[in-house]
């Protein structure tokens, strides 16, 4: 499987931009970028994923490089609620796209 | 509309016990995953069931075990428990699996706790 490289953990302060970096110099041209976070005592929760372009919803903007072996998750705002872990995860559409291979993620914290 | 559902939400086994956690997918979701998540790792890939077949399997030991039945729900069942099989195990559901790249539905897992 493709890995995926990402800070330990990360501080930004409420209603601030948070800029989460993932580095996957490794990844191939079918694999999907996603991302997940995790809070507190919850199961995991999808974030956004995307391929080559930049991506938006309502929770946040996946901006990809170009060569696709970095990417960015965008929090425009962030709240005290998106305190959690996030993954950076490459899944891909051939024979072992059925599994999400997580790693450890980085750990946001948001002061108030 | 009700999300992932996991039963039970924490159990409390002994050694050498075995165990079955339950799960029910999103309805129309045909796709369900199970993960083990121990304390300060990310969730690992244990099964994945599509229409009540095994279509992938992690690394896992054999002691580890599931199947999905008609109404696409799923059981995971662990056998001869060690105190390493201590964690979250996490259910996921999704509307289809074989090439399918789009998100998981995660359930708020059950934390089993092996003494």
């Amino acid at each position: 499987d493709a890995k995926t490289t990402q800070p330990n953990s990360m501080e930004s302060n409420e209603e601030e931009p948070v800029h989460l970096p993932c580095n996957h110099s490794t990844i191939s041209g079918t694999d999907y970028i996603h991302w997940y976070r995790q809070l507190p005592s919850q199961g995991p929760e999808y974030v956004i994923h995307g391929l080559t372009s930049n991506v938006n919803n309502r929770m946040a903007s996946l901006a990809i490089a170009e060569d696709r072996k970095s990417s960015t998750l965008i929090l425009h705002r962030a709240t005290l609620r998106d305190a959690a872990v996030y993954y950076c995860i490459l899944r891909g559409s051939g024979g072992s796209n059925y599994k999400l291979t997580f790693g450890k993620g980085t750990l946001l914290t948001v002061n108030p | 509309d009700a999300g992932v559902t996991q039963s039970p939400t924490h159990l409390i086994k002994t050694r050498g016990q075995h165990v079955t956690l339950r799960c029910s997918p999103i309805s129309g979701h045909k796709s369900v995953s199970w993960y083990q998540q121990v304390l300060g790792q990310g969730p690992q890939f244990i099964f994945q069931y599509y229409e009540k077949e095994e279509r992938g399997r992690g690394n896992f030991p054999d002691r580890f075990s599931a199947r999905q039945f008609p109404n696409y729900s799923s059981e995971l069942n662990v056998n001869a428990l060690l105190l390493g099989d201590s964690a979250l195990y996490l259910c996921a559901s999704s509307f289809a699996a074989e090439e399918y790249t789009g998100e998981l539905f995660f359930g708020e897992g059950s934390r089993l706790t092996v003494l």
